[in-house]
């Protein structure tokens, strides 16, 4: 199994900062992930965070809003830029590893 | 569009009773269907994962079945303790990839 942890666990911010959060996996993995969660919605994905080259965004998510780094198969970081309120969520990293996903505790982020 | 729900009225159950939640999904064929726990604050914890082949699997206290022609998942937890009380999220991969869209889930309350 693979254990997964963030930093920060949480945070409040401000309109307009930015705020990088960052993931550390403990052993290697090929696929990781970065998902988000809204206050009582359920998870979306947000990218393939891919190692080595540019992350692949799903719809309605772009790199100049999210833009992530994975600069080996252990680590990732997610930006959120130039928040707004409507970023206030959980972000959860995750790891796809022999056909379980193991999920991060997730950094939960208010913005005001 | 591809869609997946779950029941989001939260289910109340007696202890020693079996829980059964249902996952239903339209425009997709999902190669295999996975089932989390969420506990409140925390990342959602991997429980069972269901292939397009299979009709059940079981693990312990949990059983999962599978239809495909109903587009169903049921996820049955026998002998119910409080300490089930939980959100529970059925996911679907898009591609065995590890890509996942999550159903907006279900809580269960178990009442000693």
């Amino acid at each position: 199994s693979a254990v997964i942890s963030q930093k920060p666990s949480r945070d409040i911010c401000q309109r307009g900062t930015s705020l990088t959060i960052q993931c550390q996996v403990d052993s290697q993995v090929t696929m990781m992930f970065w998902y988000r969660q809204q206050p009582g919605q359920s998870l979306t994905l947000i990218a393939t965070a891919n190692q080595g080259s540019e992350a692949t965004y799903e719809s309605g998510f772009v790199i100049d809003k999210f833009p992530i780094s994975r600069p080996n198969l252990t680590f990732s970081t997610l930006t959120v830029s130039n928040m707004s309120p409507e970023d206030s969520s959980i972000y959860l990293c995750s790891v796809w590893d022999r056909e379980t996903q193991y999920f991060g505790p997730g950094t939960r982020l208010l913005v005001l | 569009s591809q869609k997946i729900e779950q029941n989001s009225e939260a289910l109340n159950i007696q202890e020693g009773k079996t829980a059964t939640l249902t996952c239903n999904y339209t425009n997709y064929s999902p190669a295999y269907l996975q089932w989390y726990r969420q506990d409140p604050g925390r990342g959602p914890v991997f429980l069972l994962l269901i292939r397009e082949n299979e009709k059940e699997k079981r693990k312990e206290r949990l059983k999962v079945t599978f239809d495909t022609t109903l587009k169903q998942s049921l996820f049955h937890i026998t002998a119910s303790q409080p300490a089930d009380s939980a959100t529970y999220l059925c996911a679907l991969d898009r591609s065995n990839t590890g890509k996942l869209i999550f159903g907006q889930g279900t809580t269960l309350q178990v009442k000693p």
